[in-house]
């Protein structure tokens, strides 16, 4: 049973244009929220995170929003840049009994974005 | 700075045979995770050490085992291979093992088992 789920395998998106990557999750406990891009033959990078208490974590051209109630999240990228194609996974960290974050992360399996020049 | 190192980058074993993946961290990161990412999946948490000792152990089999040196790098070890267990092992390091920030991966070790 997957707890982080990216239903979309692939977008592609015009370069200048926004690009929108969606996850959704299934697990109340998670409390952080992290996207990681990852380039074939490297490990994936950390991109930008959200804590469960926030609804919106920006970092330049990157965008995290957070939506709780529905348990959803989504990365926005303005401008889209032919460098930003790659894999995109989100994951996320659960809670643990004594209140802080677990250290293993739970990923989704990844949209692969294409950004056209 | 040298980031997260893995070897080997690339490995071909057999099924039935035993594999041993390293990783050094980076330089004052005393955690170290393993991940495994089969294609077309994300990664999947196998182990976490720190200071040597497990923290954390994914749901896979007793094949699976890993240790932790006290220059901190570790090894994953897998015996038996089957060829399910071809995939890219991932190592992550981090300053401590609570919660995700800071995790950085290295590139991998693609394992191919035949």
């Amino acid at each position: 049973d997957q707890q982080v789920k990216q239903n979309s395998p692939s977008l592609s998106v015009q370069e200048g244009r926004i690009s929108i990557l969606n996850c959704d999750y299934t697990n109340s406990m998670f409390d952080y929220f992290l996207w990681y891009k990852k380039y074939p033959a490297e490990g994936p990078t950390f991109l930008i995170s959200i804590s469960s208490i926030k609804d919106k974590n920006e970092d330049g051209r990157f965008t995290v929003f957070l939506n709780k109630s529905a348990k959803h999240l989504s990365l926005h990228i303005v401008p889209s840049q032919p460098g930003d194609s790659a894999v995109y996974f989100c994951a996320a960290s659960a809670k643990t009994d004594y209140g802080g974050s677990q250290g293993n992360l739970i990923f989704g399996k990844g949209t692969k974005l294409s950004v056209k020049p | 700075d040298a980031g997260v190192t893995q070897s080997p980058t690339h490995l071909i074993k057999t099924r039935g045979q035993h594999v041993t993946l390293r990783c050094s961290p980076i330089s004052g990161h005393k955690s170290v995770s393993w991940y495994q990412q089969v294609l077309g999946q994300g990664p999947q948490f196998i182990f976490q050490y720190y200071e040597k000792e497990e923290r954390g152990r994914g749901n896979f089999p007793d094949r699976f085992s890993a240790r932790q040196f006290p220059n901190y790098s570790s090894e994953l070890n897998v015996n038996a291979l089957l060829l399910g267990d071809s995939a890219l092992y991932l190592c992550a390091s981090s300053l401590v093992p609570q919660g995700p920030y800071g995790y950085t991966f290295g590139s991998g070790t693609r394992l191919t088992v035949v």
